[in-house]
């Protein structure tokens, strides 16, 4: 089983509706992260959390929040999905201690909105 | 804030050839990682090599191996050898403090047999 798993892995919507992207891992990881990634702009960042009680903005945050569950749940929401949200979005996880620390993606979901 | 920028959009190589993706930074700090990551069609991020700014000696993995320029911000990916696999977007990223992965925009890697 991976290790990340993101669902839904594509995702097809209208403007205006809510819609929620879930992450969750298994490699026990405190740092977990929600990147966007759009043609020529490579991964933006979006939010990231440290631990259960940590959240923090990134480059990106407007239009999005998030939610930490659990050690192993990280989930984005659009409250009200608009076509430029349109993107390729990615979960990523980071073990404790050193930067240097390999960071581990999800497979992306594919987001639409119409 | 740190930046990343890949000025190649594009690239593309024969078989077999040798090939560098550029990568340039901006930091403030003087205690930062470096990181390539490769996507290939399945979208499916991975790493590919990492280098410690405290590092003189560049970092090798395979066929891959960096040539990094810590005074002129610069850390160009080079693959030898290249293979048909390694067709693939590729993006640079540092990471300091804080711990938030930097990304550049992304090279497309083409590798013509």
């Amino acid at each position: 089983d991976a290790d990340v798993t993101q669902t839904p892995r594509n995702r097809i919507t209208k403007t205006g509706k809510r819609i929620m992207l879930e992450c969750s891992q298994t490699k026990g990881h405190d740092r977990m992260y929600w990147y966007r990634q759009d043609p020529g702009l490579g991964l933006r960042l979006i939010y990231y959390s440290f631990d259960v009680k940590d959240i923090n903005k990134g480059e990106i945050s407007d239009g999005y929040s998030v939610s930490r569950q659990a050690q192993a749940k990280f989930s984005l929401s659009l409250e009200s999905a608009i076509p430029n949200q349109t993107a390729l979005y990615f979960c990523a996880t980071r073990g404790n201690g050193l930067p240097y620390n390999e960071q581990f993606f999800g497979p992306g979901t594919r987001l639409t909105v119409l | 804030a740190q930046t990343v920028t890949q000025s190649q959009p594009e690239m593309s190589v024969q078989e077999a050839e040798t090939v560098t993706l550029s990568c340039t930074y901006d930091t403030s700090e003087s205690d930062y990682y470096l990181f390539w990551y490769k996507q290939p069609p399945s979208r499916q991020m991975i790493l590919v090599i990492r280098q410690e700014a405290y590092k003189q000696q560049n970092a090798t993995e395979n066929r891959f191996s960096v040539n990094f320029q810590k005074a002129a911000k610069s850390f160009s990916l080079k693959i030898s050898d290249s293979q048909l696999g390694d067709a693939a977007m590729y993006f640079c990223g540092i990471i300091q403090g804080a711990q938030k992965l930097v990304f550049g925009q992304g090279t497309r890697l083409t590798i013509n047999p």
